[in-house]
């Protein structure tokens, strides 16, 4: 059972490149949210979706993309990389059947841009 | 919208030591309520969460917390940790809807010395 499945792991970009970070889940889930990390401030919601075809907006989310096309993909898509894009990178999905709130990670992506 | 404050960015426990962090929230409705756990190097991994009933929850690993509504507040507490409890814990909490979003809290790194 693979869960959240983030590629890459790792990634050195230079300021102004672009570059799209996959997520893929195979548990049939309509929620899928991308979270940055950065060190002292805890997870930041960037971008979430609650099925195919819907994206919001959440704390941080200058400066990427994403789209769900599907319910299994939500890649997140960075189109002119920053310095302060250095971060890792989770992505997570959940049910939204009922009221389970628990989410599931992936691995992580970390990313740092020069 | 919700926010969650950690009380201590850092802990530093000998082994056998109890352990509480502190968690308080901010939001007006009804919420489910989560600790999750980072150990060094991997992602998320939830240890335990609140949604209804009995507002003494018990997670995995020994781990338990309580949910008092009148102080909107989560303490996660552990009588006698041990040095493989050494990670960072993250408080979250999200308001009592399938579609709504994890407010995550900045984290406590907690370091259990031998």
């Amino acid at each position: 059972n693979a869960g959240v499945t983030q590629t890459p792991k790792f990634q050195v970009l230079k300021t102004g490149q672009s570059m799209t970070l996959q997520c893929a889940q195979d548990m049939n889930h309509e929620y899928m949210s991308w979270y940055r990390q950065d060190p002292g401030m805890g997870l930041r919601l960037i971008h979430y979706s609650v099925g195919a075809g819907i994206t919001d907006q959440g704390e941080v989310p200058n400066g990427y993309n994403v789209s769900r096309s599907t319910t299994e993909d939500f890649p997140l898509r960075l189109l002119s990389a920053a310095p302060s894009q250095t971060s890792v990178y989770f992505c997570a999905s959940r049910t939204t059947s009922g009221n389970t709130g628990e989410l599931f990670f992936g691995e992580g992506s970390r990313l740092t841009v020069l | 919208a919700q926010s969650v404050s950690q009380h201590n960015h850092h802990v530093i426990l000998s082994e056998a030591a109890s352990l509480e962090l502190g968690c308080n929230y901010s939001y007006g409705g009804t919420v489910n309520l989560f600790w999750y756990v980072q150990y060094p190097g991997q992602h998320l991994q939830l240890l335990l969460k609140y949604f209804s009933g009995d507002p003494l929850v018990k997670g995995i690993k020994g781990f338990e917390a309580e949910f008092i509504k009148s102080k909107f507040s989560f303490n996660l507490r552990k009588p006698s940790v041990q040095w493989s409890d050494t990670a960072e814990y993250f408080c979250a909490v999200s308001p009592y809807s399938g579609y709504s979003t994890l407010t995550f809290g900045k984290g406590t790194m907690l370091l259990v010395s031998p």
